[in-house]
């Protein structure tokens, strides 16, 4: 069965500092997705990026990057220099090929709070 | 903007009551998801649809049903409402072709009281 943990449930920074939020999955499948999400105070969920399992080249997109290890099942998130606005919960995601296709599985989400 | 709409945006019910929330979707995409969100459990998935009339259970099925009978819009039913399924749910759709593949896309979220 798949499964995801975001053992962080609580990160408190101040703004301007470096920060990782980490995401451990487990699945038997050997082509699957990870996804992360992030949910603002406002409450709507925005999709931020997608991996395939076959794809390990880290991303960065501004000052947001992913760090996509299958050694250690593992897609962590980092913010260079948080800022306020980079508040929210945020929820790491995964899906499977084959019959588990459509169900896709959320960790319990980190909540990021950054202080001015 | 992806297009989804959520009705009603709230709503306070009674237990045993039946219950209806509506996803409206304007742009014609093939894959949609309900999920409910409770504090510590961050998004669990109750039903998806694949096609119209195509649906499949997700995690937590129990107590709900599904109907797509049309491409845009896809029906969320609690038969008998009870104090456990209040909740925050939020519709999905998925936007690329293969259903494992997709990034989702949320609508605003319907918040359902059952008291």
């Amino acid at each position: 069965a798949q499964k995801v943990t975001q053992a962080q449930t609580e990160i408190s920074v101040v703004e301007k500092e470096d920060v990782t939020l980490d995401c451990v999955y487990e699945t038997r499948d050997t082509t699957y997705y990870l996804f992360w999400y992030k949910q603002p105070p406002s409450g709507e969920l925005v999709f931020l990026i997608r991996r395939n399992s076959f794809d390990e080249q880290n991303e960065i997109s501004g000052r947001y990057s992913w760090n996509f290890q299958k050694s250690t099942s593992s897609f962590n998130f980092t913010i260079t220099a948080s800022q306020v606005v980079d508040s929210a919960v945020y929820f790491c995601a995964l899906s499977e090929e084959g019959t588990n296709a459509g169900k896709s599985t959320f960790g319990d989400g980190t909540t990021l709070t950054v202080k001015p | 903007d992806a297009g989804i709409t959520q009705s009603p945006r709230h709503k306070v019910t009674e237990t045993g009551t039946p219950v209806t929330l509506r996803c409206h979707q304007t742009e014609n995409h093939r894959y949609m998801y309900w999920y409910r969100q409770d504090p510590g459990h961050g998004l669990r998935l109750i039903h998806y649809s694949y096609g119209v009339k195509d649906t499949d259970k997700g995690e937590v099925s129990d107590g709900y049903s599904v109907s797509r009978s049309k491409t845009e819009d896809f029906l969320l039913t609690l038969e008998s409402a009870t104090s456990s399924q209040t909740s925050v749910y939020f519709c999905a759709i998925g936007t690329s072709g293969n259903l494992a593949y997709n990034e989702q896309f949320f609508g605003p979220g319907t918040r359902l009281t059952v008291l």
